[in-house]
């Protein structure tokens, strides 16, 4: 139990153009689902918590109308990357916590894109 | 704010090796920790985790205590295996207030095991 899917696994898009990333849970209902991004041989840093049905929080330095989160069901979050730029290509992983759980998180096996 | 600070890697180790890799924490409250491992090419899995002072988690041979006296949370093995090779993360989880239980990552520590 207590999967999270994401998908596409890999993209490549050139830059300027828009590209969405989705994450699911599938066999469990999330009421807060987040968004993460890795460098290269560094740890994952927190873009935005996402609860369903409301505006997502995005951290400071993350900008909201580049990164767009859209969290519409307890199973589905999006992240939409706008405008893409080489400097945006990186490893984003998505979480997602569920209903009955106030701590644990369950992740996604990410999504690696590269913009051109 | 919170922050976790974890050992630089790489590790390297031969099989059966015995593996400590260090984590202490900063944080405001009384957070839950956790480590994480994520092996080449997949996402992150919970590896153990441990809620209170003095608990130690424990699952696949690994553990780890929580010892509010040190703020720390070391991670050990007694005899690792090649298929433990991976990046292993510590991580805090602590109620910014609003309910969310945000994760605070380390820099992560990549394990390698050679035969």
């Amino acid at each position: 139990g207590a999967v999270v899917s994401q998908h596409p696994s890999r993209v490549i898009c050139k830059s300027g153009t828009s590209v969405k990333i989705e994450c699911r849970s599938l066999d469990f209902q999330a009421t807060t689902m987040f968004w993460y991004r890795q460098f290269p041989k560094q740890s994952l840093m927190l873009m935005a918590t996402s609860n369903e049905g409301s505006k997502a929080t995005y951290e400071q330095g993350v900008e909201k109308d580049k990164f767009l989160i859209n969290h519409a069901s307890l199973t589905l979050s999006t992240l939409t990357v706008t405008s893409a730029h080489p400097e945006d290509s990186s490893f984003y992983i998505c979480s997602a916590r569920a209903v009955t759980s106030s701590y644990e998180q369950y992740f996604g096996p990410g999504t690696r894109l590269t913009v051109t | 704010g919170d922050s976790v600070t974890q050992m630089e890697g790489p590790v390297t180790l031969s099989e059966e090796a015995f593996l400590t890799i260090n984590c202490t924490y900063t944080a405001t409250g009384y957070p839950s920790l956790f480590w994480y491992v994520q092996y080449p090419g997949e996402g992150l899995q919970l590896l153990l985790k441990a809620t209170k002072a003095d608990d130690k988690g424990s699952n696949k041979g690994f553990e780890a205590t929580y010892r509010k006296e040190t703020t720390s949370f070391h991670l050990e093995k007694g005899s690792v295996q090649v298929s433990d090779s991976a990046v292993y993360f510590c991580a805090l989880s602590d109620d910014s207030g609003a309910g969310s239980y945000q994760l605070t990552f380390g820099k992560g520590t990549k394990l390698s095991v050679i035969p």
